[in-house]
């Protein structure tokens, strides 16, 4: 079964554009959360995604915002990007198995805001 | 609010046993996880628990207190390429359905030969 997909893996861009990330969940996984991890505070969850609904969201600015679609791909994006949006953002789908919920991440995707 | 602790760093030799200690403060707890993290990878899933005890899993075991809200992963026989980070995550119930999983910092091993 293939693994959490995320694109693009990285990314170079300016303050004040905006950008798109994608992610796809494996296989069967119907919820996707988002998070941004940089060095100085770790990762951070962004939202979470439920068939196609947001049901959970952290503490970020209206700047970031996400949807899911119905075959569970994610995306998330992020406008008027500022330094501080610099990250490796991550992507995790779940899945609940005989109670317990397993997150998967992706394997990012890099952003670097100049 | 959910606060987890985690040591930033600890150093082990090749072969011994290490401890990694994780302290949490939440309200709706749901189950603690850990993660490993290679530099410059994704985590990946080591462990979970929800009831207080002992998990074993190879090399690699987690315990839960939920009433002193701790726990720890211990690593046997460790290898150099156990060097990682090792993430602690709290899954905290926020309403009918919902849960969100919180993360520490990270403890950073290094194994030494």
């Amino acid at each position: 079964k293939a693994g959490v997909t995320q694109t693009p893996r990285y990314l170079i861009k300016t303050r004040g554009q905006q950008v798109t990330l994608s992610c796809s969940p494996i296989s069967g996984h119907r919820s996707v959360s988002w998070y941004q991890q940089t060095p100085g505070q770790g990762l951070q969850f962004l939202f979470e995604y439920f068939s196609e609904t947001q049901r959970n969201k952290g503490n970020f600015p209206g700047r970031f915002s996400g949807r899911q679609f119905s075959n569970s791909r994610s995306e998330m994006n992020v406008s008027t990007l500022e330094l501080g949006d610099s990250a490796l953002y991550l992507c995790a789908s779940s899945l609940v198995r005989g109670g317990q919920e397993t997150q998967y991440f992706g394997p990012g995707t890099r952003l670097l805001v100049l | 609010g959910q606060n987890i602790d985690q040591p930033t760093e600890m150093t082990a030799t090749e072969g011994a046993i290490v401890q990694i200690n994780c302290t949490y403060q939440t309200s709706g707890f749901n189950g603690l996880f850990w993660y490993q993290q290679h530099a410059g990878e994704a985590p990946t899933f080591l462990s979970y628990n929800v009831l207080d005890g002992l998990e074993e899993k190879g090399r690699f075991s987690s315990f839960l207190s939920r009433s002193k809200g701790y726990s720890y992963l211990l690593l046997k026989e460790l290898q150099m390429k156990d060097s990682a980070s090792y993430l602690c995550a709290v899954r905290d119930r926020r309403g009918a359905g919902s849960y969100q999983l919180t993360f520490g910092k990270g403890t950073k091993l290094s194994v030494i030969p």
